[in-house]
């Protein structure tokens, strides 16, 4: 069983839908990051958090550090929303304190 | 700032040559980070820099594989001899040291080796 676990593993989406990832993980982190990676390949980090609910323009994050889960929402999906979001725990314990330990992504693909 | 700054971006060798990826971090950010994506794997960490120091290089494939850090501001990631599994995209990310702190990546060079 993968530490981080990440569903759906593909996601499709009509324009303007609300959309909601989720990321669940069995380690003890200090933080959980979402990155998009776009179909260019580059990865950006959308949120860094350790509780409660993060906002940036249509993405949301939010954490419940009891149930040790996340979740990344979309609210008015847009075709350019379309990537591949990577939900990631930094592990709190272990000879990787730094390191980030991933979820396999999901494709979220929005049709216009 | 550039961001983390990575090169080439681009490789295509043959096997069993040589091949050496370069990372610029973000000046400032004591903690360096080589992952390796391919298709099968997802992201995997292959080894992780803190001050300059290898923390942990549990993700180093084989002795094929190596990873230098001579400075704050430099780092490279050696392939010899190269093979064609090892065909991925090598990310470099970088990061201020502490638990509240982001990541930054670099755009990944995309290895291929034929």
């Amino acid at each position: 069983k993968n530490e981080v676990e990440q569903s759906p593993q593909n996601l499709t989406a009509q324009e303007g839908e609300f959309i909601t990832i989720n990321c669940s993980y069995s380690v003890g982190i200090s933080a959980l990051h979402w990155l998009q990676q776009h179909p260019g390949g580059g990865i950006v980090s959308l949120f860094m958090l350790s509780s409660g609910k993060k906002k940036h323009g249509r993405l949301i994050a939010t954490i419940n550090i009891q149930e040790k889960h996340s979740s990344l929402h979309i609210t008015a999906s847009h075709p350019r929303d379309s990537a591949v979001y990577i939900c990631a725990a930094k592990a709190l314990y272990g000879g990787s304190q730094g390191n980030l330990i991933f979820g396999k992504g999901t494709k979220l693909s929005v049709k216009p | 700032d550039a961001g983390v700054i990575q090169s080439p971006r681009h490789e295509v060798t043959e096997m069993g040559q040589e091949v050496t990826l370069r990372c610029k971090p973000i000046s400032g950010h004591n903690s360096l980070f080589w992952y390796r994506q391919t298709m099968m794997r997802g992201l995997e960490l292959l080894i992780y820099f803190n001050n300059n120091v290898p923390i942990d290089d549990s993700g180093m494939p084989e002795d094929r594989f190596s990873a230098k850090m001579p400075n704050a501001s430099f780092s490279t990631l050696k392939i010899q001899p190269s093979e064609p599994r090892d065909s991925a995209v090598y990310f470099c990310a970088s990061s201020p040291t502490g638990i509240n702190y982001g990541y930054t990546f670099g755009s990944g060079t995309r290895l291929t080796v034929v």
